[in-house]
């Protein structure tokens, strides 16, 4: 079966300091990948999607970036961190198949101080 | 653009009981999809149930229905037989004819014993 990590879980990070956060998928050859930001008490904001390794598409102009090194790793950058950057942080994968359900990692709450 | 709306931004249920949680969607892509997520407060956000907009029937899962009208654009879940655990942030999302995954603002469901 399919499982997918995020880490670290939660994050507490000074304004200005850099960001990493890492996501990898198990059980799953060439699955699309996801990168979206929750605001406390809101909808999930999609931030960036691969298709491929190398492959990133930006939904959201800002100071985060995305990396996908790997067929099932995906990383969330920043190289200086903003305090609107605080959030909770989801990652999910999918299959191009049929529903294409996305399906989501337990999430990492970053709080930049 | 795409557009979920969740009226109900909270809602309270007896032990037992039913509950329907309305969604609304704006599309013009003939072809989409439309789920639902629960969000509780671990913050993991967990598939619960996907309509196709060709299905003829509505999709069943479990204690979760969705009641699908496409002339009027809704999707509403309804969960039967209600439980504590039930108590959660609910996410409508549509998927049109592409990646990307668009998401309301979700209703928080608290179920009372």
């Amino acid at each position: 079966s399919q499982t997918i990590h995020q880490w670290p879980a939660t994050l507490v990070q000074p304004v200005g300091s850099p960001l990493s956060l890492e996501c990898t998928v198990e059980g799953t050859s060439n699955p699309n990948l996801y990168w979206y930001r929750q605001a406390a008490g809101r909808g999930l904001q999609l931030l960036f999607y691969s298709v491929g390794i190398g492959q990133i598409s930006s939904e959201v102009p800002q100071n985060l970036s995305a990396s996908r090194p790997q067929d099932r790793q995906f990383i969330l950058s920043s190289k200086k961190l903003l305090l609107s950057d605080s959030g909770f942080y989801l990652c999910a994968w999918s299959i191009l198949a049929g529903a294409d359900t996305q399906y989501f990692g337990p999430g990492t709450r970053l709080t930049v101080l | 653009a795409q557009k979920i709306t969740q009226t109900q931004p909270g809602m309270f249920v007896q032990e037992k009981e039913a509950v329907t949680l309305d969604c609304t969607y704006d599309t013009s892509d003939p072809s989409y999809g439309l789920f639902w997520y629960k969000q509780p407060s671990s913050g993991e956000m967990i598939f619960l149930i996907y309509q196709g907009s060709y299905d003829q029937q509505n999709a069943t899962e479990g204690r979760y229905s969705l009641n699908f009208q496409k002339a009027r654009k809704s999707a509403n879940l309804v969960i039967s037989a209600s439980q504590l655990g039930d108590s959660a942030m609910y996410f409508c999302a549509m998927r049109p004819n592409d990646y990307k995954l668009s998401f309301g603002a979700g209703t928080t469901v608290t179920v009372r014993a």
